[in-house]
């Protein structure tokens, strides 16, 4: 079945750096890969997606870029505030079985003040 | 206020105990999940549910039985609880299927002692 890794597991970045979370997956058959975050003691919130038919998302300081040949995506986070301070989870669902995301084990980002 | 919203926050009970954990969404989403997150945030999906049918049922130990009155509604019972069932689960829903952003609930965590 599918599988999904994410790097590094863990980030420590200083306010105002840029970090870039990668993740890879297996399944070829995959085309949604929907990222979330979730701060410490909240709830998981959506905050970024691309389709496999797309090469590139970009909202506010977040870019998301997509290379299907490589089955790898990474999430670029420009001028990081203390506030982005959160685990981040990368995932991936297949057409065929479109109600079942596989979730990455999650990269935790500690931006110091 | 809409959003998916989970009972009890917390619960503790001992070995060989059921336990029910209830979740509703007022989000008007046709498709309802239950995940479980363990003490290293690893997210693994157990249960899907689209207009209150199962569509997904990961390789749950049995004593795992999820229940739908309707499609606002996802509630999940666990008969004989074992130590290895302490985690946050993790009740969602989404619009249609799981290639839309999903919508999490806080979690309710279980502690089995």
């Amino acid at each position: 079945g599918e599988q999904v890794e994410q790097l590094p597991s863990s980030l420590i970045v200083q306010e105002g750096a840029s970090v870039l979370i990668n993740c890879s997956y297996t399944d070829s058959a995959s085309v949604y890969f929907p990222w979330y975050k979730q701060e410490p003691g909240k709830r998981l919130q959506f905050i970024i997606d691309i389709r496999s038919n797309m090469e590139r998302k970009q909202t506010q300081r977040l870019t998301l870029l997509f290379d299907k040949k490589t089955k790898h995506l990474s999430l670029h986070i420009t001028a990081t505030q203390p506030g982005d301070s959160a685990i981040y989870f990368c995932s991936a669902s297949i057409n065929t079985n479109a109600y079942k995301v596989i979730f990455g084990k999650g990269t935790h980002l500690h931006v110091l003040p | 206020e809409t959003a998916v919203f989970q009972t009890p926050n917390y619960h503790v009970t001992q070995v060989g105990n059921e336990v029910s954990f209830n979740c509703k969404q007022t989000l008007g989403h046709d498709t309802m999940y239950w995940y479980k997150q363990d003490s290293k945030k690893l997210l693994k999906i157990m249960f899907s549910y689209n207009n209150k049918q199962l569509i997904v049922n990961e390789t749950v130990p049995r004593r795992f039985s999820p229940q739908s009155s309707d499609k606002a509604h996802l509630n999940l019972r666990i008969k004989s609880v074992e130590p290895e069932d302490s985690a946050v689960y993790l009740c969602a829903s989404s619009r249609d299927s799981a290639n839309t952003e999903v919508f999490f609930g806080k979690g309710t965590r279980l502690t089995v002692v």
